[in-house]
């Protein structure tokens, strides 16, 4: 059973479209990061959201908290190539001081010139 | 400021061979990870360290050791390496309690 539910798992548009991707849950988390992954990288943080509904943008990306806590939405704005990746969300084991996280199996997105 | 690093960056072994994967961190981090990642599985944690000299199982720990060395590295150890091994393993530390965690470049395995 996969805690952090992501969708879609694949998506391919053209340059200068919208587009969001889904992080859900059952279970109530502390926090959600969002990390992004290029081919042949390792994932690289982009965001930490802490407080339910806080809607927090880097650029033409914004991510928001679910006010219950439970999910998490990446919106890209006009999505150009550089934003091809591997998203992954993120949150913090509830029963754990040590730092551990579960990840969701991500979404791929392609974006298309 | 190299961050996190892995040794090597591709590694091809055949089954029952052994190898160790190196990763240091020079954050000052107390906590590392070891993750392997599979096409449509995501990350799955094999182990952790949340301070030196000691460590965790974590979701799929058959098959691998692990040895906190110091607070800057962490190695990997597969005893005798199987296909079902084959994947690219990432190391990653974090300075808890933000549980940000910063990841190496990865380790490419393949074993045949």
């Amino acid at each position: 059973t996969q805690l952090l539910e992501q969708s879609p798992q694949f998506l391919s548009i053209q340059e200068g479209e919208n587009l969001t991707v889904y992080c859900n849950s059952s279970s109530v988390f502390s926090s959600l990061q969002w990390y992004r992954q290029e081919p042949g990288e390792g994932p690289v943080l982009l965001v930490t959201v802490v407080t339910g509904g806080e809607v927090k943008k880097l650029k033409r990306l914004t991510f928001q908290f679910g006010d219950a806590r439970k999910d998490s939405s990446l919106h890209i704005t006009a999505a150009q190539p550089g934003d091809t990746g591997l998203y992954l969300c993120a949150g913090p084991d509830r029963g754990s001081t040590l730092g551990r996280l579960y990840f969701g199996r991500g979404t791929q997105l392609t974006v298309w010139p | 400021n190299a961050g996190v690093t892995q040794t090597p960056k591709f590694q091809v072994l055949k089954t029952g061979q052994s190898m160790t994967l190196q990763c240091a961190q020079d954050m000052n981090h107390n906590s590392m990870y070891w993750y392997r990642q599979d096409p449509g599985m995501g990350l799955r944690l094999i182990y952790y360290s949340a301070s030196e000299g000691t460590t965790d199982k974590g979701e799929v720990p058959n098959g691998y050791n692990v040895s906190r060395l110091n607070k800057r590295e962490f190695s990997l150890r597969l005893e005798s390496a199987a296909p079902s091994q084959t994947s690219v393993y990432f190391c990653a530390s974090s300075e808890v309690p933000t549980y940000e965690q910063y990841f190496g470049p990865g380790t490419r395995l393949t074993v045949t």
